[in-house]
């Protein structure tokens, strides 16, 4: 699987879209784009995901660039329990569906 | 859909000991993935099962470690003569691949194995 580079941590304002990138330059024509988050001490949780183009769904929107090397994951209003790490993974193809987590990106929502 | 279940949530043991794991994955999804997490990292693949067959296991499962799904429902996962190092979250998720062609699971929220 592609691998996938994340900021270490954001912040973001309460009410605030927060934007969180991902470079994933290595990416394969048949692999998508998953975002998952993970609460402290909880399973991770899926968000969304995609193949080329963007996609929007209840929790946030997903911003694939036309080349695919890069995605944005946008939580349009984020409040204080979307503080979490939110982990940008590669995945697809003969993986079997093994999904390979980085370090992820710690967002923390202020006041 | 009630989700994936895991249990116990938390164990803590005496190193030396064995430990079994449980998890119930969503009805109906055929493939069951094992993932462990350590403090700081994010989840490892372990090893999944296609059905009740396991098809792949990663080098961190050690011959300590056993993963079963016999009926192709729920799994266990069981560490004998833990070790302080076995300390983590012990995540499970599934997914269905009937007529899908993306990668999504859902998982469990964990098993957190403390070894004294």
């Amino acid at each position: 699987d592609a691998k996938t580079t994340q900021p270490t941590s954001m912040d973001c304002a309460e009410g605030r879209a927060a934007n969180l990138p991902c470079n994933h330059s290595t990416i394969s024509g048949n692999e998508y784009v998953y975002w998952y988050r993970q609460i402290h001490s909880q399973g991770p949780q899926y968000i969304i995901h995609g193949l080329k183009n963007n996609e929007t769904n209840e929790m946030a929107s997903l911003i694939i660039t036309e080349d695919r090397k890069s995605s944005t994951l946008i939580l349009p209003h984020a409040t204080l329990r979307d503080t979490a790490v939110y982990y940008c993974i590669v995945s697809g193809g003969t993986s079997y569906g093994k999904l390979t987590f980085g370090q992820g990106t710690i967002l923390t929502v202020h006041p | 859909d009630t989700g994936v279940s895991q249990n116990p949530r938390h164990k803590i043991t005496k190193r030396g000991q064995n430990v079994t794991f449980r998890c119930d994955p969503i009805s109906e999804h055929n493939r069951l993935y094992w993932y462990r997490q350590t403090l700081g990292q994010g989840p490892e693949f372990l090893t999944y099962f296609q059905n009740e067959a396991q098809l792949e296991k990663s080098r961190l499962l050690s011959d300590r470690f056993s993963a079963e799904r016999p009926k192709g429902s729920f799994s266990t996962l069981e560490i004998q003569r833990t070790e302080q190092g076995d300390s983590a979250m012990y995540l499970c998720a599934s997914r269905d691949t009937s007529g899908q062609s993306t990668d999504t699971q859902y998982f469990g929220p964990g098993t957190r194995l403390t070894v004294l």
